[in-house]
C-alpha cells in the first residue's frame, strides 16, 4: 500500500527557509491519477492546504494564495519524492506539516507529520 | 475558495449510541462527469495524522467498520457513527477536494459520555 515518509528539521530560525521531503513508496510521483499535496495544521489556522504537484503528461503545480510567493513544491522523479520549501518564515509558520496523496481518482493517504517550530 | 462549515463544534455521546456530525459546503462539490461529491471525512487522535474514513462523500475506506457511514447531497453532508465505542473519541474533519484550494472544516470533537 502507499506510504509517505517525511523528513526535515524541527526547528527553523525566523526569515530562513523551511524544507521538508516526502518519500513515496507504493506509488509513483509521476502517477497520472495522483496529486501530491502539502498541508499544515496549527491551533490558530486549523488544517490548511498549501499546494500540490501532479503529472498529467506534464507537471502542474499550484499554491494557496496565503503562501504564494514564499512556497515551492518540487517533485523529484529520480528519487520518487517531493519536497516543500517555504522561505522567509515567521513564528506564524509554526505548525505540523503533512504531505499527502489525494485527487479525484486516488484516495487520500497522509504522511506521519513533521512538527516545525520557527524560533530564534 | 469553498468554505466547509461543520456542526456541532463538539458533542458528547454515550457508548453504544449514535453520533452525527454535519458539514456544509459554501458551493457545490458535485462533479457531473462522474456523479460524485468530492467530500472526505477524517478522524484524528492526538499526536496522529488525520485518518481517512470516507471519500466521495459515502465510500468507506478499506478497513473502516460499517458502523461508520457518510451521506449527503448538494451542499450538505453527514458522518454517522453508530454503536459508539471508546475508540471513537477523537476530532473529526470534513474536506472538499472538488477544487483547489482544498479546504477543511474546523473540526468536531467527539467525546464519550
Amino acid at each position: 500500500q502507499v506510504q509517505l515518509q517525511q523528513s526535515g528539521p524541527g526547528l527553523v530560525k525566523p526569515s530562513q527557509t523551511l524544507s521538508i521531503t516526502c518519500a513515496i513508496s507504493g506509488d509513483s510521483v509521476s502517477s497520472n491519477i495522483a496529486a501530491w499535496s502539502w498541508i499544515r495544521q496549527s491551533p490558530s489556522r486549523g488544517l490548511e492546504w498549501l499546494g500540490r504537484a501532479y503529472f498529467r503528461s506534464k507537471w502542474f503545480i499550484d499554491y494557496a494564495v496565503s503562501v504564494k510567493g514564499r512556497i515551492t513544491i518540487n517533485p523529484d522523479t529520480s528519487r520518487n519524492q517531493f519536497s516543500l520549501h517555504l522561505n522567509s518564515v515567521s513564528p506564524e509558520d509554526t505548525a505540523t506539516y503533512y504531505c499527502a496523496r489525494g485527487s479525484h481518482r486516488s484516495s487520500w493517504v497522509w504522511g506521519q507529520g513533521s512538527l516545525v517550530t520557527v524560533s530564534s | 475558495d469553498i468554505v466547509m462549515t461543520q456542526s456541532p463544534d463538539s458533542l458528547a455521546v454515550s457508548l453504544g449510541e449514535r453520533a452525527t456530525i454535519n458539514c456544509k459546503s459554501s458551493q457545490s462539490v458535485f462533479h457531473v462527469s462522474d456523479n460524485r461529491h468530492y467530500v472526505a471525512w477524517y478522524r484524528q487522535r492526538p499526536g496522529q495524522p488525520p485518518k481517512l474514513l470516507i471519500y466521495w462523500s459515502s465510500t468507506r475506506e478499506s478497513g473502516v467498520p460499517d458502523r461508520v457511514s457518510g451521506s449527503g447531497s448538494a451542499t450538505d453532508f453527514t458522518l454517522t457513527i453508530s454503536s459508539l465505542q471508546a475508540e471513537d473519541a477523537a476530532v473529526y474533519y470534513c474536506q472538499q477536494y472538488y477544487d483547489a484550494p482544498y479546504t477543511f472544516g474546523q473540526g468536531t470533537k467527539l467525546e464519550i459520555k
